[in-house]
């Protein structure tokens, strides 16, 4: 069965630094991997996706995150953090066949601090 | 364009008592899922419906049901309400055009509290 896994509930950083959201993810066949993002009060909003392209993939608001199949990661980041980036974050992986199942991590939620 | 649009945004059941959630998703698209998110967890695959037809359900009880309209809309049922339905009800519609890869539009949720 497919899984994911997101290391570390609360990541905490200051404006302007790195960010580094964990994701590891299990499957037994290639998978395509998410990362959404849930502001307060809202729904879940696509940031970046992985469908077996590139493995480096781009996404909005400055964000990438790179597929790595030797550590079944699939790790968020950011190079500079804005305080608008404080929300939670879901990683999720979907089977590659006809169906709209995801699979979502427990989620990471990302404060920024001036 | 209007996006996922859910109705009620909030409200509060007793335990016992049955509920309906609705959603309408974009338009021109023709699947749904529904998703149970509890509070401090990620969201929890409930059903999706494609075409009015049910075509693929989660680890949930048979106190949820779900079914799509002719216009693609949705209800999602839930029988004899349990403190732990407490969540927030997530809808989410697929473009046609996305071939398999399971990227989701979502609304914003509907809020279900049980006391």
């Amino acid at each position: 069965a497919q899984s994911v896994t997101q290391l570390g509930s609360h990541v905490s950083v200051s404006e302007g630094a790195l960010v580094l959201l964990r994701c590891n993810y299990s499957s037994s066949v290639p998978p395509y991997l998410f990362w959404y993002v849930q502001y307060p009060n809202q729904g879940l909003q696509l940031l970046l996706k992985y469908t077996s392209a590139a493995t480096l993939v781009k996404g909005i608001n400055g964000f990438e995150a790179e597929f790595k199949k030797s550590e079944t990661s699939f790790h968020l980041t950011k190079p500079s953090a804005h305080m608008s980036d404080a929300a939670e974050y879901f990683c999720a992986v979907s089977p590659s066949g006809g169906y709209n199942k995801l699979i979502f991590g427990a989620g990471t939620r990302l404060a920024v601090h001036p | 364009d209007a996006g996922v649009t859910q109705s009620p945004t909030h409200l509060i059941k007793t335990r016992g008592q049955h509920v309906t959630l609705r959603c309408s998703p974009i338009s021109g698209h023709k699947s749904v899922s529904w998703y149970q998110q509890v509070l401090g967890q990620g969201p929890q695959f409930i059903f999706q419906y494609y075409e009015k037809e049910e075509r693929g359900r989660g680890n949930f009880p048979d106190r949820f049901s779900a079914r799509q309209f002719p216009n693609y809309s949705s209800e999602l049922n839930v029988n004899a309400l349990l403190l732990g339905d407490s969540a927030l009800y997530l809808c989410a519609s697929k473009p046609p055009t996305d071939q398999n890869t399971g990227e989701l539009f979502f609304g914003e949720g509907s809020r279900l509290t049980v006391l």
